[in-house]
């Protein structure tokens, strides 16, 4: 089974600050990796995926996030934040089984708050 | 298309009643989840389908809970009868298998329940 931790429950950030937004993941086979969005009362969004490949993954609204296997995180960063930021941010993991599409195990979120 | 739709947004009810909870996936979309979001336990995976079939249901709580996908583009999610601890949001979720890896989970916006 896989699971993923989202160190901070909560993180304020000043408006045009950077930010990075934690994840790690335990899993004992190879995994995909997800960053959802949600904003308030509305359901989640797909920010950015992991999949194969480069590392580094660039998403939308300029957030990127980069895989690190020896670590196993997934950490989320953006250079600079707006107040359209403010939301509710999931990571996500799946086994890599060969295909399928398996329900993902999300994370219990970290509440982004941009700060004027 | 217009997204992942469920009904109703709320619903109120007293403890012992039965609640029904609906979801029209995105057309052509293959797989259908139900999950459960609390603050104390997160987003958690109740059931999925693929082709209207039911895969994975480990996630359904207690057999108070039942889940069904009569046709491609239209599941339930029953709970009889209610129990307060049973109050959360629920999202359907649909998505399309894609070639590389798990589509993209394209979420409803929801069905606030709350158990009095």
């Amino acid at each position: 089974a896989q699971s993923v931790t989202q160190l901070d429950s909560q993180v304020p950030v000043f408006e045009e600050a950077p930010v990075e937004l934690r994840c790690n993941y335990s899993s004992s086979v190879s995994v995909y990796l997800f960053w959802y969005v949600q904003y308030p009362n509305q359901g989640l969004q797909l920010l950015l995926k992991y999949l194969s490949g480069s590392t580094l993954v660039k998403g939308i609204n300029g957030f990127e996030a980069e895989f690190n296997k020896s670590q196993t995180s997934f950490h989320l960063r953006k250079p600079s934040v707006h107040i359209s930021d403010t939301a509710e941010y999931f990571c996500a993991v799946k086994a890599y089984s060969g295909g399928g599409a398996d329900g993902l195990t999300f994370g219990k979120g970290t509440h982004l708050i941009i700060q004027p | 298309d217009a997204g992942v739709i469920q009904s109703p947004r709320h619903e109120v009810t007293e403890m012992g009643q039965e609640v029904t909870l609906r979801c029209k996936p995105i057309s052509g979309h293959d797989y259908l989840f139900w999950y459960r979001q609390t603050m104390m336990r997160g987003l958690e995976l109740l059931i999925y389908f693929n082709n209207n079939v039911p895969i994975d249901d480990s996630g359904m709580p207690e057999d108070r809970f039942s889940a069904k996908m009569p046709n491609a583009s239209f599941s339930t999610l029953k709970i009889q009868p209610s129990e307060p601890r049973d109050s959360a949001v629920y999202f359907c979720a649909s998505s399309l298998v894609v070639a590389g890896g798990p589509g993209e989970l394209f979420f409803g916006e929801g069905s606030r329940l709350t158990v009095l």
